[in-house]
């Protein structure tokens, strides 16, 4: 099975902070990475795919990067909608996701 | 816009079955992604446009079945043999940029779930 971890677990972050959040995977997956995002009580929602594109209607600020076992997600300009838990999912070989990590409000 | 409604949690007690449902809007390949209390999505199970193909995850592969009723715009999860680590909300989404069949995509959209509790 493919292990995905993801890092840090929690980030505590101010409105207008530029925040990354890193996912690590146990074997090259190319660039078959998505984002979610969650907030309570909801479901997630779909943010990006194949590790850096965008879906429709998702702001500017959220960018992802990366290939092979290391991916990241870019908020470059944090606003009080984003605090939120943002999940990783690999779906290279079937699906797997991360942990979380739960943005808080410092 | 895609609309998915899952209906059939509850709790049950180990050993028990339960079949969820899931109504949905259009005609799309499906899958159930389940999420324990404070823990990830996890994928459960896959069904093409068809309902023809289907793939799970080992965790229920032989426990659970997904099918579909496409005159009924309808999906369903057979769940038998349930245990404790079954307890999750159970989401039905879509699998993006999937005409037909795929084994695994991302979830581009999601029901609002349904709570099942296995306990004694």
């Amino acid at each position: 099975d493919i292990r995905v971890t993801q890092s840090p677990s929690t980030l505590s972050a101010s409105v207008g902070d530029r925040v990354t959040i890193t996912c690590r995977v146990s074997q090259n997956i190319d660039r078959w990475l998505a984002w979610y995002q969650q907030k309570p009580g909801k479901a997630p929602k779909f943010l990006i795919h194949q590790a850096s594109v965008s879906e429709s209607g998702v702001p500017s600020r959220f960018s992802g990067s990366g290939s092979g076992t290391e991916f990241t997600l870019t908020i470059s300009s944090l606003q009080p909608d984003d605090f939120a838990t943002y999940y990783c999912q690999q779906y290279n070989t079937y699906s797997t996701f991360g942990q979380g990590t739960k943005l808080e409000i410092k | 816009e895609v609309q998915l409604l899952e209906s059939g949690g509850g709790l049950v007690q180990p050993g028990e079955s339960l079949r969820l449902s899931c109504a949905v809007t259009g005609f799309y390949a499906m899958a159930w992604v389940r999420q324990a209390p404070g823990k990830g999505p996890e994928w459960v199970s896959s069904i093409s446009t068809s309902g023809i193909t289907t793939y799970y995850a080992d965790s229920v592969r032989g426990r659970f079945t997904i099918s579909r009723d496409n005159s009924e715009n309808t999906l369903y999860l057979q769940m038998n043999s349930l245990r404790a680590d079954d307890t999750a909300i159970y989401y039905c989404a879509t699998l993006a940029y999937c005409g037909g069949d795929c084994s695994i995509r991302p979830f581009d959209f999601w029901g609002r779930g349904t709570l099942v509790t296995v306990s004694s």
